[in-house]
């Protein structure tokens, strides 16, 4: 049974720009939440998806979006990217109020 | 707003010695609190978790302890090892239930010296 897959895993691209990270949550699980760990610091919570639709949403700016599809999968999307937005991009599953998993990251480089 | 502390920042030690990894936070209605380890530019991998109703978990060499009356927690590694070496985490549910919407600390960064 995979667990929960990430694409790509590294990824550079200049500021401005736009990217999108992807997550395959873990089989069965139907909740998928995204975080941003900054080099040295623990991870900040972006925001979770279930049932297709955004359901809480962390200290994060409208440039930062995201969507569910109906396998479960989800994107975190990024538009008008910053230098500081750099930073290693983790997505977590569960089973609505189970325990999380979570995958192995996307490591985003804005240059 | 729950805030998440984890003390100290970084620790060195040599192997074979018993360590106490220290994690502090400010809203003491949590329903449960988990440890992670997370190797250099990897996920998180999930250690122990602590139900609210729960005071200790054990798990091989490491046991986590849970005061919610004081707010606070520790994880206990045992006769450490250099594979022990990592970032080790703490974290509660955002909004006093279970899930994957979690406040964490800044980590723990444990080096063990052969």
């Amino acid at each position: 049974d995979a667990g929960v897959t990430q694409s790509p895993t590294h990824l550079i691209k200049t500021r401005g720009q736009q990217v999108t990270l992807r997550c395959s949550p873990k089989s069965g699980h139907d909740t998928v939440s995204w975080y941003q760990q900054a080099l040295g610091q623990g991870p900040q919570f972006i925001f979770q998806y279930y049932e297709e639709e955004e359901r809480q949403r962390g200290n994060f700016p409208d440039r930062f979006s995201g969507h569910q599809f109906p396998n479960y999968s989800s994107e975190l999307n990024v538009n008008a990217l910053l230098l500081g937005d750099s930073a290693l991009y983790l997505c977590a599953s569960s089973s609505r109020v189970a325990r999380a998993f979570f995958g192995q990251g996307t490591r985003l480089t804005v240059v | 707003k729950q805030e998440v502390t984890q003390i100290p920042a970084a620790l060195s030690v040599p192997e074979g010695e018993n360590l106490v990894l220290n994690c502090s936070f400010t809203d003491s209605a949590i329903y449960n609190l988990q440890w992670f380890r997370q190797d250099p530019g990897k996920g998180l991998t999930s250690l122990l978790l602590i139900q609210s109703s729960q005071r200790e978990q054990t798990s091989g060499r490491l046991n986590a302890s849970l005061d919610k009356s004081s707010g606070r927690s520790t994880l206990y590694i045992a006769a450490s090892q250099p594979g022990d070496s990592a970032t080790y985490l703490c974290a509660v549910p955002l909004n006093n239930n279970a899930g994957n919407m979690l406040t964490f600390g800044g980590g723990t960064r444990l080096m063990v010296k052969p």
